[in-house]
């Protein structure tokens, strides 16, 4: 089993769609938890820290859920420009990173 | 312009030749790494560093190496590149280690070994 799963997608949506990924994660030692956007080619680009109470930032809502050991984020009013790959990644603490395999989202006109 | 920057950005080489993947950052940040990704697998951690002369295996080290003679650079050496190395690398640096902060990521090094 791997230690972070992403539902690997594609999500096909269109725009002004509302969106969920969700992502698991296996050790629940964990600490911290992220999501990143990929484009395509591209680096990764932090989107949001996922906090214990939940995080809002704009259209974008990020969850945690430790007694499950699953996180989410939710997209609203999707837009042609949230295309991209959404990596779930999880700290162990200080210098270890596990980033999950992505989920593509493909927002359509 | 706070940066990671990574060269080259391309290389095709051929299997067993010596090559070296350079990594610089201006944020004057402690801890830099480096990932290889891998269609399915996402980015696996290959290895980091906490500081200069502080160096340690992720979690596929196997025919690489690392350095960290300066705190800006972080070089990756593939002594005798193989075809299983083909793939795309991330040099990455944060403040503190990745696993409590933000990761700042460089371009991106695509390689292929024939």
């Amino acid at each position: 089993r791997k230690e972070v799963e992403q539902d690997p997608g594609p999500f096909n949506v269109p725009e002004g769609a509302t969106v969920a990924f969700n992502c698991t994660y296996s050790n629940s030692a964990s600490q911290s938890f992220f999501w990143y956007r990929q484009d395509c080619r591209k680096e990764p680009k932090l989107l949001m820290s996922v906090y214990s109470s939940g995080n809002e930032d704009g259209r974008f809502t990020a969850q945690l859920n430790r007694a499950s050991q699953y996180i989410s984020l939710l997209i609203r009013d999707s837009k042609l420009s949230d295309s991209a790959t959404y990596l779930c990644v999880v700290g162990t603490g200080g210098f270890k990173t596990i980033f999950g395999a992505g989920t593509r989202l493909f927002v359509k006109a | 312009e706070a940066q990671v920057t990574q060269n080259p950005r391309y290389l095709i080489t051929v299997t067993g030749k010596k090559l070296t993947v350079t990594c610089s950052q201006n944020m004057n940040h402690e801890y830099m790494s480096w990932y290889r990704q891998d269609p399915g697998l996402g980015l696996r951690q290959i290895y980091y560093s906490m500081n200069v002369e502080v160096t340690d295996k992720g979690d596929v080290p196997e025919g690489y190496k690392v350095s960290r003679k300066e705190k800006r650079n972080f070089p990756l050496i593939l002594e005798s590149p193989s075809p299983n190395q083909t793939s795309l690398y991330f040099c990455a640096s944060s403040p503190q280690g990745q696993g409590n902060t933000e990761a700042f990521f460089g371009q991106g090094t695509r390689l292929t070994v024939v």
